[in-house]
């Protein structure tokens, strides 16, 4: 139990254009999901919270009109990346808290590698 | 202020040796810690948590309140532990993860 996916794994995109990355929790429901960016060998760094039918909120220095994120149902959060650039390369891991869990445990998704080229 | 500190960016010890992957934290009240752990090309995983003081994998960790301290242990490595390790603390409804410790297990 306690499955998340992310789609795609992967994605090669040109400087400029937007990129949609969703992130599911496929057996249980979260009012919660959290995204976080992770860059080699290093460790994550929480982007936002998503919250179910509210505004998402983003951790100090990441922008949010450029990091567009969306949850709009109990088992789906999306992050966007607009207009994206080089350095927003990299790999995107999503995280869910299961609703009316008695813990903060998080289950992750198994992360989106993004390439600008 | 919140914080996780994994000293050890790499360790390295032999198949059998016993392993004590570091973790210390900061953190102003009841703290809930994590060892996640993820292994080449896989996605994140929860090994355990101190709240349910299970033992995964033959690994354990005891959180020292007077230490802030929550230090993973396992008393003869495997070749199949070799991962990243971290360690996180919630605070806030968030995770905040420690650096990770490599940990290689050489045969």
């Amino acid at each position: 139990g306690a499955v998340v996916s992310q789609h795609p794994s992967w994605v090669i995109c040109k400087s400029g254009t937007s990129v949609k990355i969703e992130c599911r929790s496929l057996d249980f429901q979260a009012t919660t999901m959290f995204w976080y960016r992770q860059f080699p060998k290093q460790s994550l760094m929480l982007m936002a919270t998503s919250n179910e039918g509210s505004k998402a909120t983003y951790e100090q220095g990441v922008e949010k009109d450029k990091f567009l994120i969306n949850h709009a149902s109990l088992t789906l959060s999306t992050l966007t990346v607009t207009s994206a650039h080089p350095e927003d390369s990299s790999f995107y891991i999503c995280s869910a808290n299961p609703l009316r869990s008695h813990t903060d445990t998080q289950y992750f998704g198994p992360g989106t590698r993004l390439t600008v080229l | 202020a919140q914080r996780v500190t994994q000293p050890e960016k790499l360790l390295s010890v032999f198949k059998g040796a016993p392993v004590e992957l570091k973790c210390n934290y900061s953190y102003s009240g009841s703290p809930e810690l994590f060892w996640y752990v993820q292994y080449s090309r896989q996605r994140l995983q929860l090994l355990l948590r101190h709240i349910s003081r299970e033992s995964i994998k033959g690994f354990t960790a005891d959180l020292n309140k007077g230490e802030t301290s929550f230090h993973l242990k396992k008393p003869f490595a495997q070749e199949e532990d070799s991962a990243m390790y971290y360690c996180a603390l919630s605070g806030g409804g968030k995770l905040i993860f420690g650096q990770g410790t490599e940990l290689s297990v050489k045969p």
